[in-house]
């Protein structure tokens, strides 16, 4: 694994609670995704970031917030969680955006339950 | 709409045996295609990156290629071993940092 790690690895939740979710890359890698994996779906991107302080919304952003204060760290909160924010939710990191050698590394994925 | 369709979703073979899976797509513009490998419980693990002109690309017992125009792609498994069995993702870049588009993927189980 290309030094990412996620905290926690697995999470039970109540509906309603905030929850936050950690990536920590040792790469120094300038790009990081956190993205949403179900039943019947591809991975979704829900936020990135392309620097310290630097994020932007992906496709299924909705009910998510997130924070980058460090390069190595890569935050995604839940303000509020739902029963549909159930999922394995992955970071990956990515060195740059130049086109066609973008070569993006995934963490371990934290399995979140929301009930 | 950019998407990217796999096929079959699961497949099922012997241990020894070789097998092809496929990817259709519809995105654009294209910049690559990736295959990733995705063990039970791990995140996904790049196999092959292809940009426009490369039509094959190995990486050992792992084959794809790739067909532009017709915007298909296939992966193929030689000898499959037991260690083989894991989910494969077909993705797709368009460029820009949120240009990833990836297949829902096909479910690999090799049997002894």
């Amino acid at each position: 694994d290309a030094g990412i790690t996620q905290s926690p690895r697995h999470k039970v939740t109540e509906t309603g609670t905030p929850v936050t979710l950690r990536c920590h890359q040792t790469e120094n890698h300038r790009y990081m995704y956190w993205y949403r994996q179900d039943p019947g779906h591809g991975l979704r991107l829900i936020h990135y970031s392309y620097g310290v302080k630097d994020t932007d919304k992906g496709e299924v952003s909705d009910g998510y917030s997130v924070s980058r204060s460090k390069t190595e760290d890569f935050l995604l909160t839940l303000e509020s969680a739902t029963s549909s924010q159930t999922s394995v939710y992955f970071c990956a990191i990515s060195e740059s955006m130049r086109a066609g050698r973008t070569e993006a590394f995934f963490g371990q994925g934290t399995r979140l339950t929301v009930v | 709409k950019n998407q990217v369709e796999q096929s079959p979703q699961s497949l099922i073979i012997l241990e020894g045996k070789n097998c092809t899976l496929q990817c259709n797509y519809t995105v654009s513009p294209f910049s690559n295609l990736r295959w990733y490998k995705q063990d039970t419980g791990r995140g996904p693990v790049s196999l092959t990156i292809m940009t426009f002109s490369e039509n094959t690309k190995s990486n050992g017992r792992y084959t794809a290629t790739l067909d532009a125009d017709t915007k298909q792609s296939s992966l193929h498994i030689t000898a499959s071993q037991l260690s083989d069995s894991a989910s494969y993702i077909c993705v797709v870049e368009r460029g820009g940092a949120d240009g990833l588009t990836f297949g829902k993927g096909t479910h690999l189980i090799i049997q002894p």
